[in-house]
């Protein structure tokens, strides 16, 4: 299947500092890529889509003032985390469509982020 | 995309099958039935997806009813490192894996030694 790749694998910074994480689709280009937040024991909630050459589009409730995401490539979308908190402390998830073999999306390893 | 139900959580003994039920009775005739797997701490897996006919893969099988209003993921020898949560999505295929996937409850399956 298509690979995925999200760097860092876990980050912890301090209250008020910026993170960001790369998400990279490896043997396929995306033009559309997604991120999704997970807190403990619960399951993936979509945040935004990130758009190649346009701009992101957000789900309800998500502030795309404090999570910015840039779709530099094909290959590349990044989200910064701005001005991060303790509550923004979650396991980050990015996923690229792949449209051969099984038409569906890829995700990466994710991102674990801890704010202090 | 139509919803689906899945039991909250199972139990399954090692070297035996695992047999993953979901329900999705608001099924369209367009949607198709797709299964992730996410073991702690990773993304998740994509395992295998089907329309209508029964689906296997190296990974695990799929019996969807001849309704299509519910679906069961088999594991055919389930070891330890099957121990995830499994997560039933029905949506739109056929060049559509652009399309948002929505995630529910999933089914955390325990195996045990």
């Amino acid at each position: 299947g298509a690979v995925v790749s999200q760097h860092p694998s876990w980050v912890i910074c301090k209250s008020g500092t910026s993170v960001k994480i790369e998400c990279r689709s490896l043997d396929f280009q995306a033009t559309t890529m997604f991120w999704y937040r997970q807190f403990p024991k619960q399951s993936l909630m979509l945040m935004a889509t990130s758009n190649e050459g346009s701009k992101a589009t957000y789900e309800q409730g998500v502030e795309k003032d404090k999570f910015l995401i840039n779709h530099a490539s094909l290959t590349l979308s990044t989200l910064t985390v701005t001005s991060a908190h303790p509550e923004d402390s979650s396991f980050y998830i990015c996923s690229a469509p792949h449209s051969g073999g099984a038409d569906t999306q890829y995700f990466g390893p994710g991102t674990r982020l801890t704010v202090l | 995309d139509a919803k689906t139900t899945q039991p909250t959580s199972m139990d399954c003994a090692e070297g035996r099958a695992a047999n993953l039920p979901c329900n999705h009775s608001t099924i369209s005739g367009n949607e198709y039935v797709y299964w992730y797997r996410q073991i702690h701490s990773q993304g998740p897996q994509y395992i295998i997806h089907g329309l209508k006919n029964n689906e296997t893969n190296e990974m695990a099988s799929l019996i969807i009813t001849e309704d299509r209003k519910s679906s069961t993921l088999i594991l055919p020898h389930a070891t330890l490192r099957d121990t995830a949560v499994y997560y039933c999505i029905v949506r739109v295929g056929g060049g559509n894996a652009g399309n948002m996937l929505t995630f529910g409850g999933g089914t955390r399956l325990m195996v045990k030694p």
